[in-house]
C-alpha cells in the first residue's frame, strides 16, 4: 500500500464548478501538507501548504486537512479552464537524521470547459 | 526571474547508451532533489543533496544511476546503462535552507527521457 493515495481522474467539470480534490494517506509522521499544480509537460509548482488540521483558503482555493482521518482536501471555487491541469497532493515528515521525506501522490488530472 | 534549469528538455536513446541529465539549482537553494515522474508511480524521489553532499538516495538503482553535485552551480544525474523501464520524466528541485516552515521547493520543467 501506498504512504499516500490519490485518485488519478481524469475529473471533469464544466466552468464555474466547484472542485473537491482529495487524498489519503496512512503516515502519522506525516506534518506539512501541500498542493501542487503541474500543467502539461511542466514541472510541479506549490499552490498551498497548511501544518495543522483545519481550513485554509486562498482567493479561490481552500486546503483542508483532517489529521484524525489521515485525510486532505482541496476545493477550488468557481472553477475556471485555466485550472485544467494534474493536482498532486504532498506529504512532509522531518526525520530524526535532518532528512526531510517528502511524498507525492500520483495526481488527479482535472480538466474544466468551458 | 529564478528558476531551476533542466538540460536536455528531451532526450530519445537506445538501450544500453549513457544518459546524463543536468540541473543548475536556484542560485543560493544549497538543497537538491532528482525526482522521477511516471503514469504509475507518480513522482519518486531518487536524490537528495544538501550543500553538495548526498543525503539520501535510496530510491535510485544504485548498479545504473548515480548522482553528484560537482559544484553548488551543477547537479547530475545519470544512468549507465539506460533501459526501456527508465524512460519516465526526471525532475530537480531546488529550495534553500531545510525546506522547512514552507520553504518553496521550486521545481524544473523536466527532462524528458525515452529509451528504445
Amino acid at each position: 500500500q501506498k504512504e499516500v493515495e490519490q485518485d488519478p481522474g481524469p475529473l471533469s467539470v464544466p466552468e464555474g464548478a466547484i472542485v473537491s480534490l482529495n487524498c489519503t494517506y496512512s503516515n502519522s509522521a506525516f506534518q506539512y501538507f501541500m498542493w501542487y499544480r503541474q500543467y502539461s509537460r511542466k514541472g510541479p509548482e506549490l499552490l498551498m501548504y497548511t501544518y495543522s488540521s483545519g481550513n485554509k483558503e486562498d482567493g479561490r482555493f481552500t486546503a483542508q486537512v483532517d489529521k484524525s482521518s489521515k485525510y486532505i482536501s482541496l476545493f477550488i471555487r468557481d472553477s475556471q479552464p485555466s485550472d485544467s491541469a494534474t493536482y498532486l497532493c504532498a506529504m512532509r515528515q522531518l526525520m530524526n537524521t535532518g532528512f526531510q521525506k517528502l511524498v507525492f501522490g500520483t495526481g488527479t488530472r482535472l480538466l474544466v470547459s468551458p | 526571474d529564478a528558476r531551476v534549469t533542466q538540460t536536455p528538455r528531451h532526450k530519445v536513446t537506445e538501450m544500453g547508451q549513457e544518459v546524463t541529465m543536468r540541473c543548475q539549482p536556484i542560485l543560493g537553494h544549497n538543497t537538491v532533489f532528482w525526482y522521477r515522474q511516471t503514469m504509475m508511480q507518480g513522482l519518486e524521489l531518487l536524490a537528495y543533496f544538501r550543500n553538495r553532499a548526498p543525503l539520501d538516495d535510496s530510491g535510485m538503482p544504485k548498479d545504473r544511476f548515480s548522482a553528484e553535485m560537482p559544484d553548488a552551480t551543477l547537479a547530475t544525474l545519470k544512468i549507465q546503462p539506460s533501459e526501456p523501464r527508465d524512460s519516465a520524466v526526471y525532475f530537480c528541485a531546488s529550495v534553500s535552507g531545510q525546506g522547512l516552515s514552507g520553504n518553496t521547493i521550486y521545481f524544473g520543467e523536466g527532462s524528458w527521457l525515452t529509451v528504445v
